[in-house]
């Protein structure tokens, strides 16, 4: 079973870039099997998919991000990033990294532990 | 985009009662794209259900899901401490991949 774990600074300042890791051990990223993906929670409130990337590159995003959005893989370090430009507090929010998996209809069968970006000056 | 509405917003239970939580598409969803989550307070999500009615690895059978079209429903049949949560459904039938804003099941 895959383990995924976020990586990346706590606080990052209004209109700057938000740049998150996540490192996949125990399994491949190569792996057919799974999407990779990003989904936000803001403090108190409910889960919003960001977006995702296959191990061959192709991305998709949520509409209402993709502007500010990339997400990219290094199948090197068996890792995949989050860069997520022009922050403001609206963004503040824990962020999971997960592995959708292809033959459970795309569902999240392993998520991060969460890492809290906080949005400030 | 698909939205998802849960109803209940709030479900207050007692242990060993049974808990019915909906879901409603905007727009019908391919049962094979919709799952449950179970998420606790301070911990990340888990996943219950896929395809609508499958169980994921490890989940006790007092849960199980129905539905299909734009109609979805969770069931837990007896709920023990450990149900008490929130739970989320999500679509992957149509991008963006959308959640429902939850429903809490709380101790009564």
């Amino acid at each position: 079973q895959s383990q995924l774990q976020e990586s990346g600074p706590g606080v990052v300042k209004p209109s700057e870039t938000l740049s998150l890791t996540c490192t996949v051990s125990g399994g491949s990223i190569t792996s057919d099997a799974y999407y990779w993906g990003w989904v936000r929670q803001p403090p108190g409130k409910g889960l919003e998919w960001i977006g995702g990337v296959y191990f061959s590159g192709n991305t998709y995003y949520s509409p209402s991000l993709r502007s500010r959005l990339n997400i990219s893989v290094d199948t090197s370090k068996n890792q995949f990033s989050l860069n997520l430009t022009s922050v403001t507090a609206a963004d503040t929010a824990v962020y999971y990294c997960a592995r959708h998996n292809r033959f459970k209809g795309t569902a999240i069968d392993s998520w991060g532990q969460g890492s809290l970006v906080t949005v400030s000056s | 985009e698909i939205v998802l509405t849960q109803s209940p917003g709030t479900l207050s239970l007692s242990p060993g009662e049974r808990a019915t939580l909906s879901c409603r598409a905007s727009q019908t969803v391919s049962s094979s794209h919709l799952v449950w989550y179970q998420q606790k307070v301070g911990q990340s999500p888990r996943l219950l259900i896929y395809g609508a009615a499958n169980r994921a690895t490890g989940i006790p059978d007092r849960f199980s899901g129905s539905g299909s079209g734009t109609d979805f429903t969770l069931t837990i049949s007896r709920l023990e401490p450990e149900d008490f949560a929130v739970y989320y459904c999500q679509q992957y039938s149509n991008s963006p991949w959308t959640f429902g804003q939850g429903t809490k099941v709380e101790i009564k």
